[in-house]
């Protein structure tokens, strides 16, 4: 299996332009996560979904964010508009029901100038 | 929310020091989990510990969940150049959701 795959992996955009990330989790798993990391909040869980239903979006900063996951193997992360405070980087991450680990992807890096 | 705390937040060490990071919580956990994050890198699974006074061990890795499961810890004896990174706890709760600590950035001079 290649793992969670995540695109793309460098995203540079103005501020105020919309931002799509992808993420393809690994066949079977049914968990899935996104999550932000900066150096100032660390790495901070947004949303969460179990068998492709958002479960807890507590973590998503506002209305500017927003995810979906319509199948079982395909999840996206959007912002817009995007502002220079959502530079970071990006991961997803899946977890087979009932398992241990979460298997996380590369990670997209976000710069928002 | 579960939340975890980890000290200390940095840590430099020489080559062949040992190094111990903690990670403490207000409540109880059902569970205790190890990521490394090499620096430019994605966090990785370590362990998992479930059970009250449980260790374990990985070649020079020593992790251990508190008798009170409220704390754990993971030891690197003899540090190499290979352990840079930052070794981040997280706490798995219902409905597979994880959540990290702040994390440990640890530094090894050669």
């Amino acid at each position: 299996d290649a793992g969670v795959i995540q695109s793309p992996r460098h995203e540079v955009t103005e501020m105020g332009q919309e931002v799509t990330l992808r993420c393809k989790p690994i066949s079977g798993h049914n968990s899935l996560f996104w999550y932000r990391q900066t150096m100032m909040r660390g790495l901070e869980l947004l949303i969460y979904f179990n068998n492709n239903v958002p479960i807890d979006d507590s973590g998503m900063p506002e209305d500017r964010f927003s995810a979906k996951m319509p199948n079982a193997s395909f999840s996206t992360l959007k912002i817009q508009p995007s502002e220079p405070r959502d530079s970071a980087v990006y991961f997803c991450a899946s977890s087979p029901g009932g398992g241990t680990e979460a298997f996380f992807g590369q990670g997209t890096r976000l710069t928002v100038v | 929310g579960q939340q975890v705390m980890q000290i200390p937040q940095y840590q430099h060490v020489q080559e062949g020091e040992d190094f111990t990071t903690y990670c403490n919580s207000s409540t109880t956990l059902s569970n205790i989990q190890w990521y490394k994050q090499r620096p430019g890198g994605h966090p990785v699974f370590l362990i998992q510990l479930v059970k009250s006074g449980e260790v374990k061990k990985q070649k020079r890795l020593t992790f251990q969940f508190g008798e009170a499961k409220k704390n754990s810890s993971l030891h690197i004896t003899a540090t190499q150049t290979t352990d840079v990174g930052t070794y981040f706890c997280a706490v798995k709760t219902s409905y597979d959701k994880v959540i990290f600590g702040p994390g440990t950035s640890l530094s090894v001079i050669p």
